[in-house]
């Protein structure tokens, strides 16, 4: 059975502050990788999408990925309240298929 | 951008009634999918269909089924709805390959 793993949290960081998050996959054939937020009540919304070994930023997030470990994370610098949330991590292997982790819920403290 | 529509945004249905959720998207995307989700299990795919007339079960299809009859739209059936079918279920569609999934806004289902 493919896998998508993450700590379920709840991270609390200070309001300024690195949040790291972390996910890791079973399925070495895996090909693109995702990041959701989703608020409480709402529907999951893409963050970032990352398909190579390495750094990708956009803003304030930075995901990594590293296939050799099966490991992908997301790092939010300069945390803010709106950024608690509960974030998915989402792998595809390129098949019809998305395999979603069951989520970390991250609080960030005023 | 892209738009994935539900159109029952919250529901309150009866014991063994029918209920049908449907969703339209309007990107010309191949494959749809529904899940639904709830506290502590996640994200849980019911049915996913990557082309008209076309479906495929997920993790958790029994008690469901799903229609495609047109490429922007993907209908989920609970035939005789029960109290463990009270979830949040949320469709969403994707090019085909592999890459972005979108979600719609949700649908919250209670059955009583």
């Amino acid at each position: 059975q493919k896998e998508v793993e993450q700590n379920s949290g709840p991270l609390s960081v200070p309001e300024g502050a690195i949040a790291s998050l972390n996910c890791t996959y079973s399925d070495r054939g895996s090909q693109s990788f995702f990041w959701y937020r989703q608020y409480s009540g709402k529907s999951p919304e893409l963050i970032m999408s990352i398909y190579s070994n390495g750094d990708k930023e956009d803003g304030r997030f930075t995901a990594q990925l590293n296939k050799a470990s099966q490991y992908v994370s997301l790092l939010i610098r300069d945390s803010q309240p709106s950024d608690s949330a509960t974030y998915l991590c989402a792998v595809n292997n390129y098949g019809q298929n998305f395999v979603f982790g069951p989520g970390t819920r991250l609080s960030v403290l005023p | 951008d892209v738009k994935v529509t539900q159109s029952s945004r919250y529901l309150v249905k009866r014991t063994g009634e029918k209920v049908f959720l449907e969703c339209v998207q309007d990107m010309d995307h191949e494959n749809m999918f529904w899940y639904r989700q709830d506290p502590g299990l996640g994200l849980r795919l019911i049915y996913f269909s990557y082309d008209v007339k076309m479906k495929e079960k997920g993790d958790i299809p029994e008690g469901y089924s799903v229609s495609r009859e047109k490429k922007e739209r993907f209908s989920l059936i609970l035939e005789s709805a029960s109290t463990n079918q009270t979830s949040m279920y949320l469709c969403a569609s994707e090019t085909g390959s592999g890459n972005t999934i979108y979600f719609g806004e949700g649908s919250w289902l209670t059955v009583v």
